[in-house]
């Protein structure tokens, strides 16, 4: 079956840790995207990419990273310089170029312990 | 100015009536808009898109755009308790990397 999938659903971070979380597609799709969401909130976008090898930030791309070595992969970093990072990650992804709806992960749960 | 902007809510609805949300965005030249709604800890899912002035329905969901007014909205009709969740209202703006936007979302609930 075709899809996003995150990886881990959980994760705990120790002050002053780097964690990554994994986000693989197989759906073929150019674009992917990375968000947080807060309680109570909507989607703040971090990080972009529409091709390999390339990605834009977003609106609060400070204290994270990414890499897009791979089509199907999108992995995003929480850097320890990202003070507050406890929130709901969520990746997305989509046919690049085109006016379709963007297609998401189960999302990471990332908690600061 | 947010890009994308929703009423928070929470927004009570009896159970058959008609609930109403309304999105209004701030990048005219966006190109096509959705509706995803989200249950609590979950990931969103597409309810609608709709990319055209006017009236875009299925099943008991409508989509309503107005460019001109820089709006979108969403009805839902004969409201039922599992729809209640939170509804984002997402713009694909212009910008060349194909850029969502998403609203802070309305909350929905539907009471028996």
């Amino acid at each position: 079956d075709g899809g996003i999938t995150q990886s881990p659903k959980y994760l705990f971070r120790k002050e002053g840790q780097n964690v990554t979380l994994s986000c693989e597609q197989n759906l073929n799709h150019d674009a992917m995207y990375w968000y947080r969401q807060d309680p109570g909130q909507g989607l703040r976008l971090i990080y972009y990419s529409q091709i390999v090898n390339d990605f834009q930030k977003g609106d609060i791309a400070e204290g994270y990273s990414v890499s897009r070595e791979k089509k199907e992969s999108f992995p995003l970093t929480v850097t320890s310089a990202q003070k507050n990072p406890t929130a709901f990650y969520l990746c997305a992804s989509k046919v690049a170029n085109s006016i379709t709806e963007a297609f998401f992960g189960q999302g990471t749960r990332l908690t600061v312990v | 100015q947010k890009e994308v902007e929703q009423n928070s809510g929470p927004l009570s609805v009896p159970e058959g009536a008609i609930a109403s949300l309304n999105c209004t965005y701030s990048d005219r030249g966006s190109q096509s808009f959705f509706w995803y709604r989200q249950y609590s800890g979950k990931s969103p899912e597409l309810i609608m898109f709709i990319y055209s002035n006017g009236d875009k329905e299925d099943g008991r969901f409508t989509a309503q755009l107005n460019k001109a007014s820089q709006y979108v909205s969403l009805l839902i009709r004969d409201s039922q308790p599992s729809d209640s969740a939170t509804y984002l209202c997402a713009v694909l703006t212009t910008d060349s990397w194909g850029k969502f936007q998403f609203g802070a979302g309305t909350q929905v609930v539907v009471t028996p």
